[in-house]
């Protein structure tokens, strides 16, 4: 299994607070994705990441900001939850760039009240 | 607009016998096809790819087939076992617009009866 761990894996917050989710790998990979899945939509894409200090935004990306200071670590910050941001969240690394097989993290529960 | 389709929410097949799940794409420009695994509570787990310059790809028990001018590919599995219930997703990238991210279909729940 690749070496990817996500912090917390599960939380509840409140609307308007602040939430920080981690994602940390091991396998040195340049690339790395944050996801949400859905009942309905599978996994969509909200933030990724080509390199330290390089992201762009996915499908999803309202409400979302990332950062990437080293390349072990990709964080996904929700400014003010809101309860449309209730879902899965997985984390996922590639190396490749042509053809991107992507390995997942084990996903964080969010439960926004 | 739903670039990847999978339109079986879930099928049920015989264990020993031939699972096939069905996944249909829009975008001419996806070159690479991947499918994942899914047991509830855990990551997806990566099964088997296809590049858009083979038609088939096979690794033991699972084998994926590429139809590009009907925009369609199939994983099939055989024989099923057990362990294959789960949630399979069929995803899709074009790597000539840098490495941007999968685009997934909604999954196709896999249930093996004994």
């Amino acid at each position: 299994d690749a070496g990817i761990t996500q912090s917390p894996r599960h939380k509840v917050t409140e609307t308007g607070t602040p939430v920080t989710l981690r994602c940390h790998q091991t396998e040195n990979h340049r690339y790395m994705y944050w996801y949400r899945q859905d009942p309905g939509h599978g996994l969509r894409l909200i933030h990724y990441s080509y390199g330290v200090k390089d992201t762009d935004k996915g499908e999803v990306s309202d409400g979302y900001s990332v950062s990437r200071s080293k390349t072990e670590d990709f964080l996904l910050t929700l400014e003010s939850a809101t309860s449309s941001q209730t879902s899965v969240y997985f984390c996922a690394i590639s190396e490749l760039l042509q053809g991107e097989t992507q390995y997942f993290g084990p996903g964080t529960r969010l439960l926004v009240l | 607009d739903q670039q990847v389709k999978q339109n079986s929410p879930s099928l049920s097949v015989q264990e020993g016998r031939i699972s096939i799940l069905n996944c249909d794409y829009t975008n001419s420009m996806f070159d690479y096809f991947l499918w994942y695994k899914k047991y509830p509570a855990e990551g997806p787990t990566f099964l088997i790819s296809i590049s858009s310059i083979k038609d088939k790809n096979e690794d033991g028990r699972f084998t994926v087939f590429l139809n590009k001018s009907a925009k369609h590919l199939s994983l099939h599995i055989v024989p099923s076992q057990p362990g294959d219930s789960a949630v399979y997703f069929c995803a899709a990238s074009d790597s000539g617009g840098g490495a941007d991210g999968l685009t997934f279909g909604k999954g196709t729940h896999l249930i093996i009866q004994p």
